[in-house]
């Protein structure tokens, strides 16, 4: 079965610049997640979205925004990235507004030296 | 404000020891409780949704069971690869999308 896809697998940023993950949901999925997990600790929410408009907010900082587009993929853009935002990017999907069940991707492991 | 207790952090198990992992939680109003498994560097695989008290799954070696303030995951006879972190996590009613999770349980079991 198809499965929630992220791109790119590994980034590695210097300090200030920016950077773009790509998120590809379940095929009929319309609904998609975006989760941060530092090493060691559990995925922290940032945003999601639902028929391509926003649906729920986080702790996503103001550096970080992120839209999903007609196709339903979605995008994170991340400026003036910190040391402090290394961690794993998950990204979730799920079939319907309310859908219960999230599907996650395999990550993208972001760096930032 | 939500919130969800894993117990143990961390848990060895000998091969075919059976055991139970703990998700404590409080939310105002529980639309969903999930369990999730995750290896090292990869994404969270879904395992079961629960939304009642008295509710239980179970799959393979898993089983999970629901109260009104908790939710186990029991393993039974438990196998090497079945090493892994569980993560539980909650969705509260109100029109919220977003899980709280909790910090999981790191589960290793030996040959």
């Amino acid at each position: 079965a198809a499965g929630v896809i992220q791109s790119p697998r590994h980034l590695i940023k210097e300090k200030r610049e920016t950077a773009t993950l790509k998120c590809y949901p379940i095929p009929r999925h319309d609904t998609v997640y975006w989760y941060q997990q530092g090493p060691g600790q559990d995925p922290q929410f940032l945003i999601s979205f639902y028929e391509k408009m926003q649906s729920d907010k986080g702790s996503i900082p103001d550096r970080f925004s992120a839209q999903q587009f007609s196709d339903y993929h979605s995008e994170l853009n991340m400026s003036s990235l910190e040391l402090g935002d290394s961690a794993l990017y998950f990204c979730a999907s799920s079939l319907g507004g309310m859908g219960d069940e999230q599907f996650f991707g395999p990550g993208t492991r972001l760096t930032v030296l | 404000e939500d919130q969800v207790t894993q117990s143990p952090e961390a848990l060895r198990l000998q091969e075919g020891e059976s055991s139970s992992l703990n998700c404590s939680y409080t939310v105002s109003g529980l639309r969903g409780l999930f369990w999730y498994r995750q290896d090292p560097g990869k994404g969270p695989e879904f395992l079961f949704t629960l939304y009642s008290a008295g509710e239980e799954k179970e799959k393979e070696r898993l089983k999970a069971t629901l109260t009104k303030k908790e939710s186990f995951l029991h393993i039974t006879a438990p196998k090497p690869e079945d090493s892994a972190t569980y993560l539980c996590a909650v969705r509260g009613v109100g029109g919220t999308y977003k899980y709280i999770f909790g910090t999981g349980t790191r589960l290793k079991v030996l040959a």
